[in-house]
């Protein structure tokens, strides 16, 4: 599967985009990057994802580079409810589905 | 998005004894649901993949017969910690997969935290 960096840790002061960085150098051409976070406690939720276009929903927007080696997430206005572990990943394909791993992510950290 | 319910959300059980977990998925038909479990301060790791009507699919190293998996149908898979011990104390999630065209989106349970005494 497609290996994934992120920073560890980040800090962001409430009200300020949060831009998140990613670098995914050996992704595939039709392999998707998808955004999750983990707030304390609780299951991951799904945020974006995208293929080569740039993506934008309610929750955030995804900016990818043009060679798709790297990708943006981008929270536009960060609130305290936003800090969680933010988790950057390539699936890949098994036997007909998805397998979805997950790293050590960003641990986004907003301050009032 | 989908909904995915996990049952119990906390439990805590005596060493030796078996402890089972459900994870459903609400609103959507799930083929392939997901095991993970997570360690204190650790990201989630991948145990096993459960597709519906056959033998799930256990990561390495993980135990199969200690880890019981069923998903009998297309809404609800099973978890069975069996003989559990103090170090199978942990946090489990499911994730339950819809697939929509060519991506597909992950839909994770809010977990169960299992403390074994």
């Amino acid at each position: 599967d497609a290996k994934t960096t992120q920073p560890t840790s980040m800090d962001c002061a409430e009200g300020r985009a949060a831009n998140l960085p990613c670098n995914h150098s050996t992704i595939s051409g039709n392999e998707y990057v998808y955004w999750y976070r983990q707030i304390h406690s609780q299951g991951p939720q799904y945020i974006i994802h995208g293929l080569k276009n740039n993506e934008t929903n309610e929750m955030a927007s995804l900016i990818i580079t043009e060679d798709r080696k790297s990708s943006t997430l981008i929270l536009p206005h960060a609130t305290l409810r936003d800090t969680a572990v933010y988790y950057c990943i390539v699936p890949f394909e098994n036997g007909g589905y998805q397998k979805v791993t997950f790293g050590i992510g960003t641990k986004l950290q907003v301050i009032p | 998005g989908a909904v995915v319910s996990q049952h119990p959300s906390w439990v805590i059980c005596k060493s030796g004894t078996s402890v089972k977990i459900e994870c459903r998925s609400l609103d959507f038909q799930a083929t392939t649901m997901f095991w993970y479990r997570q360690f204190p301060k650790q990201s989630l790791m991948l145990m096993a993949t459960s597709n519906e009507g056959s033998k799930a699919t256990y990561e390495q190293g993980v135990e199969k017969d200690k880890f019981l998996i069923n998903h009998a149908s297309l809404t609800l898979s099973t978890l069975t910690v069996t003989s559990a011990h103090p170090e199978d104390s942990s946090f489990y999630i499911c994730s339950a997969r819809e697939l929509r065209g060519r991506a597909t989106e992950a839909f994770f349970g809010q977990g169960t935290r299992l403390t074994v005494v």
